[in-house]
C-alpha cells in the first residue's frame, strides 16, 4: 500500500517557469510533511517542510501548500533555473523525528 | 557544511564479502538514525530504525541476520551487509533525527556494488 502517492512522475520546464509537483497521503496520523531534492549520486536534501496546522509556507523560491481537508500537499518552485534539474521527493511522517514515508519522486528538468 | 557523514562513498567488492557502511552525525547527538536503500530512478525504502543503545527496528522483509545494524553513540551508526551478492547491489542513505522538531538529515550515500 503506497501511502503516499506523487505526481507527476517527471516534469519538464522553461527557464523562469513554475513547476508544481502535486503529492496526497493517506494515513491521518501524518503531522510532518518535507520535500527533498535529491541530485545524482547524492543524498536528498531538505528543501521545505510544513505541518498541518498552515495552509502554506514559503522558503526562498519554494513554497508548500498543504490542504488538509483534501489529504493533498504541493511543490511550487517560482523563477525555476537550470540549477533546480533534479528530483524531488515528497515524504510524510508522524513528526519529525519518526522514519518518513516518501513518494515516488518527480524528476524535473528545467531548461535553459 | 554537512550535518551527516556517510562512509564510504563508493565501495565495490566481490561476492560473499562483507561490508560495513558508517554513518556519523556532526556536531550533533542523533537520537535516531534511519537506514534507506535506493535502486537507480527509484524512491527512498527505509530499511530500518536505530536508536542509540537498543536494537534497530526493521521494516518488514528486511533480513535482520543480512543487514546488521549497531548504534553504538549517538553520533555514529553502521549498517554491515553480511555475506554480500550482486543483488545487494545498491545506493545505501542513512538520516538522523536530532529530536523535537528538527528535521532529518541525510548523508551523501553510499553506493554499493557487488561483483
Amino acid at each position: 500500500q503506497q501511502q503516499v502517492k506523487q505526481s507527476p512522475q517527471s516534469l519538464i520546464v522553461q527557464k523562469g517557469g513554475i513547476p508544481i509537483i502535486n503529492c496526497a497521503y493517506e494515513n491521518t496520523a501524518f503531522d510532518y510533511f518535507p520535500w527533498y531534492q535529491q541530485f545524482p549520486g547524492k543524498g536528498p536534501a531538505l528543501l521545505i517542510a510544513i505541518r498541518p496546522d498552515v495552509s502554506e509556507k514559503k522558503e526562498g523560491r519554494f513554497t508548500i501548500s498543504f490542504n488538509k481537508s483534501a489529504k493533498q500537499f504541493s511543490l511550487h518552485i517560482m523563477d525555476s533555473q537550470p540549477g533546480d534539474s533534479a528530483t524531488y521527493f515528497c515524504a510524510a511522517s508522524r513528526g519529525s523525528n519518526y522514519k518518513l514515508t516518501f513518494g515516488k519522486g518527480t524528476l524535473l528538468t528545467v531548461n535553459p | 557544511g554537512a550535518v551527516v557523514s556517510q562512509h564510504p562513498s563508493r565501495v565495490i567488492c566481490k561476492s560473499g564479502t562483507s561490508v560495513k557502511i558508517e554513518c556519523r552525525s556532526l556536531d550533533f547527538q542523533a537520537t535516531t538514525m534511519f537506514w534507506y536503500r535506493q535502486f537507480p530512478k527509484q524512491s527512498l525504502m527505509l530499511m530500518a530504525t536505530s536508536n542509540e543503545g537498543s536494537k534497530a527496528t526493521y521494516e518488514q522483509g528486511v533480513e535482520k541476520d543480512k543487514f546488521l545494524i549497531n548504534h553504538a553513540s549517538l553520533t555514529l551508526s553502521t549498517l554491515t551487509v553480511t555475506s554480500a551478492h550482486p543483488e545487494d547491489s545498491s545506493f545505501y542513505i542513512c538520516s538522523a533525527s536530532f529530536g523535537g522538531f528538527q528535521p532529518q538529515h541525510f548523508g551523501d550515500g553510499t553506493r554499493l556494488s557487488i561483483l
